[in-house]
C-alpha cells in the first residue's frame, strides 16, 4: 500500500500565479479531505469529498480556491491567483469510513512570494 | 468557543515520566475520537482511536468522558522518541462526519 500520495512536495511560486496541488488517495478509501496547516491557525479543513462528490466546502477560504475529484483515485486543489497569505502546508487525507481514522499524505509545502 | 481545544504546552518532561494531555470538545453529538502524533515537518499519523470504554496500547492510554466532553491521552514511561505534537481529532456529526483537529499539544522528553 503506497499510502496517500501528494505532489508536488514543495512549490514556490510568485504571487498571482496559478497553483495546482494533487492527491491520490488510498485505493478503496471513499472519503478524501484537503487540509491547510499554518503555525497561526493549525490544521484547517478546506473541503471534503465522499464518493467523489464534494460534501462540505465551507472551509474553502474564498473563490480563489477550488477543488475537484474527477474519479476515485485523483483530486486536485487549485489556487488562482495565489497570494502570499496562501503560504502553508497543504495536506490531503483519506479514509474508508469515519470511524477508521484518516491517513495523511506527506503534504505540499507552498510558498507564495 | 473553539470546537476542539488543547493546551498547546510545551510539556517538558524527563525520560520515564508519566504525562497526560486533555482535549475538550463543544459538540455533544460528536461520534468518534482519535489521537494523532505529528513530528516536526511531517504529516499527522494516527496514534490511536478513543473508545467509550477507554483503551490502551502499550504505554499509551486513551479515555473518553462524554459527560464532561473531553478525551485524554496518558503516556507512561516517556521515551525521547515520544517528543512530538499530539493532536486530538473529533468527528463532528451533522449528517456526515466532519473531522475537526485540535491545535495540538507539544511534548518534549529530555534525558
Amino acid at each position: 500500500d503506497a499510502g496517500v500520495i501528494q505532489s508536488p512536495r514543495h512549490e514556490v511560486t510568485e504571487m498571482g500565479q496559478e497553483v495546482t496541488l494533487r492527491c491520490k488517495p488510498i485505493s478503496g478509501h471513499n472519503s478524501l479531505f484537503w487540509y491547510r496547516q499554518t503555525m497561526m491557525r493549525g490544521l484547517e479543513l478546506l473541503i471534503y469529498f465522499n464518493n467523489n462528490v464534494p460534501i462540505d466546502d465551507s472551509g474553502m477560504p474564498e473563490d480563489r480556491f477550488s477543488a475537484k475529484m474527477p474519479n476515485a483515485s485523483f483530486s486536485t486543489l487549485k489556487i488562482q491567483p495565489s497570494e502570499p497569505r496562501d503560504s502553508a502546508v497543504y495536506f490531503c487525507a483519506s479514509t474508508p469510513a469515519a470511524n477508521y481514522g484518516y491517513t495523511f499524505g506527506s503534504g505540499t509545502r507552498l510558498t507564495v512570494v | 468557543r473553539k470546537e476542539v481545544e488543547q493546551d498547546p504546552g510545551p510539556f517538558n518532561v524527563p525520560e520515564g515520566a508519566t504525562v497526560a494531555f486533555n482535549c475538550t470538545y463543544s459538540n455533544s453529538a460528536s461520534q468518534s475520537f482519535f489521537w494523532y502524533r505529528q513530528d516536526c515537518r511531517k504529516e499527522p499519523k494516527l496514534l490511536m482511536s478513543v473508545y467509550s470504554s477507554g483503551n490502551e496500547d502499550g504505554r499509551f492510554t486513551a479515555q473518553l468522558n462524554r459527560a464532561s466532553q473531553y478525551i485524554s491521552l496518558l503516556i507512561r514511561d516517556s521515551k525521547l522518541s515520544d517528543s512530538a505534537t499530539y493532536l486530538c481529532v473529533v468527528n463532528q456529526s451533522g449528517g456526515s462526519y466532519i473531522p475537526t483537529f485540535g491545535r495540538g499539544t507539544s511534548l518534549i522528553v529530555h534525558p
